[in-house]
């Protein structure tokens, strides 16, 4: 079955530039996470998504960083003016479900991004 | 606050010997325990979860969990190592927020196994 994608899988950015990278995850799952996986270390959170609210932003390391949800399903971060320090993997997870409920967060394969 | 420590970032083993991966928490709440697996250039992989229930979790591969209350552990064991064993692997506490549904999750550092013929 499908599970959560990411695209694009890798991405090579110029410091300064801006990018977007995309979540779209399993169907009908109410809540979406993301986070930033740096080289030999374990994944951090950046934020967090209940359809189309985004209820918890305290992750983001920055305010280049940005996370939308409009219609509760796809799912985009924008990274603005990149610098070195984002290279990083980035992933997206989504569960099922939302306030109350303690559902497993399915991951998807990450972004690689690197930024020269 | 939440968090985990993973005692060992590199473990070897031979094939068909036991595996330990060690991991300590420490939670202000009654924590949500799990074990992810993360195989090169693929996506995070669940293997347990311990939620209050049974002390001692099953997951999947054969792999399993006790949560120690008294020592602040949940250690992963799995009683013979395969090939295919071989990867990272990450204790997780879950946030507990809005409400007391799992929130955001806070990984270790992460352990890679070796495992050699």
């Amino acid at each position: 079955g499908a599970g959560v994608s990411q695209s694009p899988r890798y991405k090579v950015a110029k410091r300064g530039q801006d990018v977007a990278l995309r979540c779209d995850p399993i169907s009908g799952h109410v809540s979406l996470f993301w986070y930033q996986q740096a080289l030999g270390q374990g994944p951090e959170f950046l934020t967090y998504f209940q359809n189309e609210a985004q209820l918890d932003k305290s992750g983001l390391p920055s305010d280049r960083f940005f996370a939308e949800r409009p219609e509760g399903s796809v799912s985009t971060l924008k990274i603005q003016r990149t610098q070195q320090e984002d290279s990083a993997v980035y992933l997206c997870a989504s569960s099922f479900g939302g306030q109350g409920s303690s559902y497993e967060q399915y991951f998807g394969p990450g972004t690689r991004l690197t930024v020269t | 606050a939440q968090s985990v420590t993973q005692l060992d970032s590199h473990v070897s083993v031979s094939e068909g010997t036991p595996v330990l991966l060690r991991c300590n928490y420490s939670s202000s709440y009654s924590p949500s325990l799990f074990w992810y697996v993360q195989h090169p250039n693929k996506g995070l992989q669940l293997l347990l979860k311990y939620t209050s229930a049974a002390t001692l979790v099953k997951g999947i591969n054969g792999f399993e969990a006790e949560f120690k209350k008294s020592e602040t552990s949940f250690h992963l064991t799995k009683p013979s190592a395969h090939m295919s064993d071989a990867a990272e692997y990450f204790c997780v506490v879950s946030v507990p927020n809005y409400g007391g549904s799992q929130g955001n999750l806070i990984f270790g550092k992460g352990t890679k196994l070796s495992v050699k013929p």
